[in-house]
């Protein structure tokens, strides 16, 4: 099971708004709604931030959104602030021989 | 509050064993899923296991598979990831996480780091 494909790095302005795309197969993405998103600060844990493409997890910011379009899934910041500086990795359930599958990750710089 | 917290990590030689634990509290541990995830030094995450509440399913990455063994004691809370010929590419931090919503992981520990090396 190959991973996800993310861009290596997005960059915009405070108060822009950026997406990252994750894109991956009829297996993956394509094939469940199984799509989260996960922040990472630099020698930090995962945070979820995102789950079931759309759906936010109690205390995570409504400037971050989500969406899928047949076997790409985004997700989009708006109102970029300097916190939102990070690495961003996308995750979906899989019909293969492994059940999850990661996405390349995507680093975020606010300019 | 929920909490993970990761233990076993060091130093290990190419071919060795190392048997990483993750206590957890706050909540009932049973009824969820749990997950090991790895992350290679400047590199990305990468599953690597995840076992049932009751322990009767268990899936692995295809590359570690037969080697890595994942088990939960229900009674103690405790998560655990017993890896047995280890490998350079082996070397990474390992995450243990809930898997308390649908299709994701909503609560992380904050690693114990593998290092294998002669």
């Amino acid at each position: 099971q190959s991973a996800l494909t993310q861009p290596a790095s997005v960059s915009g302005s405070p108060g822009q708004s950026i997406t990252i795309s994750c894109t991956g197969t009829s297996s993956d993405i394509g094939a469940y709604n199984y799509v989260s998103w996960y922040q990472q600060h630099p020698g930090k844990a995962p945070k979820l931030i995102l789950y079931e493409v759309t759906n936010r997890p109690s205390g995570v910011s409504d400037r971050f959104s989500g969406s899928k379009s047949g076997n790409t899934a985004s997700l989009t910041i708006s109102g970029l602030q300097a916190e939102d500086e990070s690495d961003y990795y996308c995750r979906s359930h899989t019909s293969s021989s492994t059940p999850y599958v990661f996405g390349t990750g995507t680093k975020v710089t606010v300019l | 509050e929920v909490q993970l917290v990761e233990s076993g990590g060091g130093l290990v030689q190419p071919g060795g064993s190392r048997r990483l634990s993750c206590a957890a509290s706050g909540f009932p541990f049973s009824p969820y899923w749990m997950i090991w995830v790895r992350q290679a030094p400047g590199k990305g995450l990468e599953w690597v296991a995840n076992i049932k509440g009751d322990g009767s399913e268990k899936w692995y990455l295809d590359s570690v598979e037969g080697r890595f063994t994942i088990s939960r004691d229900n009674a103690k809370n405790s998560l655990f990831l017993q890896m047995s010929s280890l490998r350079a590419e082996d070397t990474a931090m390992y995450y243990c996480a809930r898997d308390g919503v649908p299709g994701a992981s909503d609560y992380w520990g904050q690693g114990t780091l593998v290092t294998v090396s002669s």
